[in-house]
């Protein structure tokens, strides 16, 4: 069984440009979560998805970033425009609907913004 | 979720058991103690999760003390791979899903 996978796993922009991380779950898991390490702090959370439906998208730093999970398969995270501070590793998982199961994560997005 | 508190690091001799301890005085009764590990430059990986009982897996066995306000993580016959950060997490899961990483802890297998 495939595991979480992420693209892309690096990526160096300049400040004010546009960068898409995206991510697949692994097959027939529901839940889609995004988190994020930004430079020298904790792994945080950024939202949650069900299927294609938001359910929780407390932990979005600002409206610069956008998630989509268009059909309720795979997921984009959008950085528009980006910032020096925005850089770090953004790690997607995913986990099924059934109560009691475990979130895998993927190996993250290490994002460098220049 | 209520707050757990880790060391910062320890060391372990590879083969040896590893025990990791945890407090989490305020955990509620419905809150699940969950361990996951990030080996470098990896993502967090899933290790073990309880409640009440004590639990094994292939990987690691949890002990969590009667009242709950702390825990011990086992890593059984520790190899350098073992190496990586441990997170203790008091979690809601699943029905909370948001998973609140701190510190953790820096383990350390040496040959």
């Amino acid at each position: 069984e495939a595991g979480v996978t992420q693209f892309p796993s690096h990526s160096v922009i300049e400040k004010g440009q546009t960068v898409t991380l995206r991510c697949d779950p692994i097959s027939g898991h529901d839940n889609l979560y995004w988190y994020r390490r930004v430079m020298g702090k904790e792994i945080k959370f950024l939202l949650h998805f069900v299927k294609e439906s938001k359910q929780d998208e407390s932990g979005m730093p600002n409206n610069r970033f956008l998630a989509e999970r268009t059909g309720g398969t795979y997921s984009t995270l959008k950085v528009q425009p980006a910032e020096l501070e925005d850089s770090g590793v953004y790690f997607c998982a995913s986990s099924r609907l059934d109560i009691g199961n475990t979130i895998y994560f993927g190996e993250g997005s290490w994002l460098t913004v220049v | 979720d209520a707050k757990t508190t880790q060391p910062p690091s320890m060391d372990c001799a590879e083969g040896r058991a590893a025990n990791l301890p945890c407090n989490h005085s305020t955990i509620s009764g419905n809150e699940y103690v969950y361990w996951y590990r990030q080996i470098h430059s990896q993502g967090p990986q899933y290790i073990i999760h309880g409640l009440k009982n004590n639990e094994t897996n292939e990987m690691a066995s949890l002990i969590i003390t009667e009242d709950r306000k702390s825990s011990t993580l086992i890593l059984p016959h520790a190899t350098l791979r073992d190496t990586a950060v441990y997170y203790c997490i008091a979690s809601l899961f699943p029905n909370d899903y948001k998973l609140s990483f701190g510190a953790g802890t820096t383990v350390t297998v040496r040959a």
